[in-house]
C-alpha cells in the first residue's frame, strides 16, 4: 500500500542523546516535510525539502537537522535530545510545495526525552 | 503575525449536523485545506477551498469566504466514528502551511 511509512513508533530517549527518525515515501512525492504536534498546539513545521537534495528551515528548526538524499528517504536527526523535545513527530510528504497538493501523513513518531 | 483561530471543542449528538469555524489572519492567501485526526492517529485530507463558496463531498462540506477570511467545515448526519480532530490550515503568501490548533469533535449517542 502506497503511502509513507515512519520509525520508529514511539521512543523514550536520555536527555543528552542523538536520535534519528526515520521516514520514507513510496509515491513519489517531490516535497517532504516534518512537523511536531503538541496538545493544544497546531502543527509545527521543523524542516521541509521541495525536491532531492534541497532542504529548508521551517517554524521551528533549532536542535534539528534533516537530508534528502533521494526522493523517498526523508531521516530527521536530534543531535542532543532536550526535554522540550518531546512531542509527536510526523512526516508527510505531496506532490508539490505550496499548491492544492495535499499533505499526506505518516503514522507519527511518539517522543519522550527524559 | 499569522494567526488561525478555531474553537478548541465541539459537542454533537449522532445523527445531528455540526457546523465548525475557522477564522485566519495571514500574509495573502492560496487555498484552504480541512483535515480529520482521529486520537493518536496521522491528520488526513478531507478538503480543498480556494475559491468562494461551498464545495461538498457526500456528508461533509467545506464553506469558504476570503472577505471575512472565513471559512467552515459541516458535517451532517454525524457518525459516532466522526469523533476526532479537525485541523483548518492556510496556505499564505509565501505558499506556508499555516495550521489551527484544531476543534476536538466529541459525538454523543
Amino acid at each position: 500500500i502506497a503511502g509513507i511509512t515512519q520509525a520508529p513508533t514511539s521512543q523514550i530517549l536520555a536527555a543528552g542523546r542523538r536520535m534519528t527518525l526515520r521516514c520514507t515515501q513510496d509515491m513519489r512525492h517531490n516535497a517532504m516535510y516534518w512537523y511536531r504536534q503538541d496538545l493544544g498546539l497546531g502543527l509545527r513545521l521543523i524542516h521541509y525539502s521541495n525536491t532531492a537534495g534541497t532542504t529548508g528551515k521551517g517554524e521551528v528548526p533549532d536542535g534539528y537537522s534533516v537530508s534528502r538524499a533521494n526522493t523517498d528517504d526523508f531521516p530527521l536527526t536530534l543531535a542532543s535530545a532536550v526535554p522540550s523535545q518531546t512531542s509527536v513527530y510526523f512526516c508527510a510528504s505531496s506532490e508539490t510545495t505550496g499548491s492544492n497538493s495535499p499533505l499526506h501523513f505518516g503514522n507519527g513518531t511518539r517522543l519522550t526525552v527524559t | 503575525g499569522q494567526n488561525i483561530d478555531q474553537p478548541t471543542e465541539m459537542t454533537a449528538t449522532e445523527g445531528a449536523i455540526v457546523q465548525i469555524n475557522c477564522t485566519y489572519q495571514t500574509s495573502g492567501f492560496n487555498g484552504l485545506f480541512w483535515y480529520q485526526q482521529h486520537a493518536g492517529e496521522a491528520p488526513t485530507f478531507l478538503s480543498y477551498n480556494v475559491l468562494d463558496g461551498l464545495e461538498e463531498k457526500g456528508r461533509f462540506s467545506s464553506f469558504l469566504s476570503r472577505s471575512k477570511g472565513y471559512s467552515y467545515l459541516l458535517l451532517k448526519e454525524l457518525q459516532m466514528k466522526d469523533s476526532a480532530s479537525y485541523l483548518c490550515a492556510v496556505i499564505d503568501s509565501n505558499y506556508q502551511l499555516i495550521w489551527g490548533a484544531g476543534t476536538k469533535l466529541i459525538i454523543k449517542p
